[in-house]
C-alpha cells in the first residue's frame, strides 16, 4: 500500500475566503495524481488528473499544482462558496500498477 | 444518461451469509473497480478489472470475490469469510489507463444484522 497523506484533515472557512490543502505522495515510480470532490449524499466527482511535474490545472475557482520531484500537490479554492463544501480526495497511481491509492481526504466546510 | 448504477443502496447481511453488490456501467469503460470506505479511512481497493474475464486483487481482497463476465457489469460478493463487512462500498470505472479519471457510483452501505 502506497502512503498518500492529506492535510489538513478538516477545514472550516467563511464564504469568500480562499483556501488550500495539500496532498503528499511517494515521489518514486510516479505516474499520475488525481483530485476528486465528494459532496455529501453524492458520488465522488473527478476534478483533475495531473501527470507532469509542474502541471497546473484550473476549473473555475479551483486550481491544482503538482510537484513530482518532492511528492506533493496543492489544491486551491479562490473565494470559497458554501457549495464548495465537500470532502476533497487525492489519489496517486504509480508505474507499477493500475490501482489508485487514496488519501483520507480533507473535509471542507464553507459557511455564509 | 451515461453513468454507474450500484444496487442496492442499503444491504443487510446475516451472520454466515454471502451477499452480492451490483455494479453496472453504460460508459463503455474497460476498467472497473471496487472500493471500501470505513470511518476515518481513505478509500481502499478491494478488486479491479482492466478487461472482461480478468481481474486482480487489491489491497483488501480477503473475504471478497468478483466476476467480470460482461464489460458493463462487475458484481462484488461479500462472503461469510469477511469477518468485518460493515462498510460503505463504492464501484468505479474508467477508460483503461492510470491517467484516466474514475467515475463513481452512489455506493452501497452494508450492515450486519
Amino acid at each position: 500500500i502506497l502512503n498518500v497523506e492529506q492535510s489538513p484533515q478538516s477545514l472550516h472557512v467563511q464564504e469568500g475566503d480562499s483556501t488550500n490543502f495539500t496532498c503528499s505522495f511517494p515521489s518514486s515510480n510516479f505516474y499520475a495524481l488525481h483530485w476528486y470532490r465528494w459532496e455529501t449524499a453524492k458520488s465522488p466527482e473527478a476534478l483533475f488528473v495531473m501527470t507532469l511535474n509542474g502541471d497546473e490545472k484550473k476549473k473555475g475557482r479551483i486550481s491544482a499544482t503538482l510537484n513530482t520531484k518532492e511528492g506533493y500537490s496543492y489544491l486551491y479554492i479562490k473565494g470559497s462558496q458554501p457549495e464548495d463544501s465537500a470532502t476533497y480526495l487525492c489519489a496517486f497511481s504509480s508505474n507499477s500498477g493500475y490501482a489508485l491509492n487514496f488519501g483520507k481526504g480533507t473535509s471542507l466546510l464553507v459557511t455564509p | 444518461d451515461g453513468g454507474i448504477t450500484q444496487s442496492p443502496k442499503y444491504l443487510f447481511r446475516k451472520e454466515g451469509q454471502n451477499v452480492t453488490l451490483s455494479c453496472e456501467q453504460n460508459l463503455n469503460h474497460d476498467a472497473m473497480y471496487w472500493y471500501r470506505q470505513d470511518p476515518g479511512q481513505g478509500l481502499r481497493l478491494i478488486y479491479y478489472s482492466q478487461i472482461v474475464n480478468d481481474f486482480q486483487k487489491g489491497d483488501i481482497a480477503e473475504g471478497y470475490s468478483v466476476s467480470r463476465e460482461k464489460k458493463e457489469s462487475f458484481p462484488l460478493t461479500v462472503t461469510s469469510a469477511q469477518k468485518n463487512p460493515t462498510a460503505f462500498y463504492l464501484c468505479a470505472s474508467n477508460d483503461r489507463g492510470r491517467n484516466q479519471p474514475q467515475h463513481f457510483g452512489d455506493g452501497t452501505r452494508l450492515s450486519i444484522l
